[in-house]
């Protein structure tokens, strides 16, 4: 049983705030990954990383940032919100052990959903 | 380029009746292959998944996706719908050469009428 955290479920703020959205997860994954979902659309990947102090841009151009100090703990801030980062943010983690083909499976959190007023 | 194409945006079924969920795929090699389910207000919830061997592959809930090559399509289906089946289904594909990173599909979207 995957077990993994997100933190607000839910968040309305206004604009030009500075947000952070917890992500943790105690299976001791190395992989870490934050996706944004905007209804009807497929889930875009925004940021990743592959271990402590290892962080990677994803496909979509986001301008939050993310941070990887502790293994089990992958934040994401914006330091600026914007009404266009409306949007609800999934948390994943994968799992580098075993056979090479399951670090594929990821595991996700139950999601933030922002609104920036 | 590489894409995920999940052609039915919405489907709708009685409850009892028989679903299949589509997924194409163009990928250079033969990808992993994921379905995973959402429900409101949830995240993502791995139904199962193929990375080789038998192209019929089973899954949680009474699920079961096939894998055809030649059609480069991994469709979900069920025999026997649950009005808790309706959600958000998608499928995602995973690239040896990707580093890991899963591409999804846009989904598509289940409901289940009495």
């Amino acid at each position: 049983e995957a077990d993994i955290y997100q933190t607000p479920r839910y968040l309305v703020i206004g604009t030009g705030k500075k947000i952070t959205l917890e992500c943790s997860q105690t299976m001791g994954h190395d992989k870490m990954y934050w996706y944004q979902q905007d209804p009807g659309m497929e889930l875009h990947l925004i940021h990743y990383s592959y271990g402590v102090n290892s962080t990677e841009k994803g496909d979509l151009s986001s301008e939050s940032t993310v941070s990887r100090i502790r293994t089990e703990h992958f934040p994401l801030t914006l330091e600026s919100a914007r009404p266009s980062h409306t949007s609800q943010y999934l948390c994943a983690s994968s799992d580098p052990l075993g056979a090479r083909s399951s670090s594929y499976e990821q595991y996700f959190g139950p999601g933030t959903r922002l609104t920036v007023t | 380029a590489q894409s995920v194409t999940q052609p039915d945006i919405h489907i709708t079924v009685s409850e009892g009746a028989s679903l299949e969920l589509r997924c194409n795929y163009s990928y250079g090699a033969t990808p992993y292959l994921f379905w995973y389910v959402q429900s409101p207000g949830q995240g993502l919830q791995l139904l199962l998944k193929y990375f080789s061997g038998d192209t019929l592959v089973q899954g949680i809930k009474g699920f079961e996706a096939e894998f055809k090559r030649s059609q480069s399509s991994f469709n979900l289906r069920k025999p026997s719908v649950h009005w808790s089946d309706a959600a958000e289904y998608f499928c995602a594909v995973g690239p040896p050469d990707s580093g890991y990173a899963l591409n999804f599909g846009k989904g598509t979207s289940l409901l289940v009428t009495p």
